[in-house]
């Protein structure tokens, strides 16, 4: 089973620039997530997909974050305009089915942000 | 208000000796946990659960003990090997709506041979 799939693994810019992730999850998980982890802290989750609809998104700052699902595959999340506190460490997870609390997500490798 | 905690930041165990990493949690709502473990560069893995019915589940070298009436939680490795040394966290969720976890800052396992 191929894993979830995240780019770049990298990026840096600078701040007021806009930026893009990627993420492809695992094949028939329906549940898809967007977590930020900044150093020395947990992952914290900023939003929450079924298929292509929004479960939560409370946690996403949306003056400046968006993210889309469409078709309920991929999923893309953008910054912009990015701020030096955005700096962290961007996760993807999928899980197969959202009610199952105990099998837990797969995550992808992340995408590391450096925002200069 | 961090809602999960993990208070030692990292802890040093010798090869084949017991390593306890510890998690405490506020909100009494609280009843699916998860331990995850994350090597440098990568995503974090899942490890193990357990939901509040139950006070102990057991897989293979790892166990992990919840006593809900303290609010804490402890993941138990016997015996510690050295590719256990990584970032482990602890995630609670609650069963309101969907499953939503929220993570602890991870303490940090060494594994010394």
């Amino acid at each position: 089973e191929a894993g979830v799939a995240q780019s770049p693994r990298y990026k840096i810019i600078e701040k007021r620039q806009s930026v893009a992730f990627w993420c492809n999850p695992i094949s028939g998980h329906a549940t898809l997530y967007w977590y930020q982890q900044i150093l020395g802290q947990g992952p914290k989750l900023l939003i929450q997909f079924q298929n292509n609809g929004v479960v939560d998104d409370s946690q996403l700052p949306k003056d400046r974050f968006s993210a889309e699902r469409l078709k309920g595959v991929d999923s893309t999340l953008k910054i912009q305009p990015a701020k030096l506190e955005d700096s962290a460490v961007y996760l993807c997870a999928s899980s197969l089915d959202p009610h199952s609390p105990l099998q837990g997500y797969t995550f992808g490798s992340g995408t590391r942000l450096t925002v200069v | 208000d961090q809602q999960v905690k993990q208070n030692s930041p990292s802890l040093s165990v010798q090869e084949g000796r017991i390593s306890i990493l510890n998690c405490d949690y506020t909100n009494s709502m609280f009843d699916y946990f998860l331990w995850y473990k994350k090597y440098p560069a990568e995503g974090p893995t899942f490890l193990i659960s357990i939901s509040s019915i139950k006070d102990k589940n057991e897989d293979g070298r790892f166990t992990v003990f919840l006593n809900k009436s303290a609010k804490h939680l402890s993941l138990h490795i016997v015996p510690s090997q050295p590719g256990d040394s990584a970032v482990y966290f602890c995630a609670a969720s609650s069963t309101s709506g969907t499953y939503k976890y929220i993570f602890g800052t991870g303490t940090r396992l060494k594994v010394l041979a």
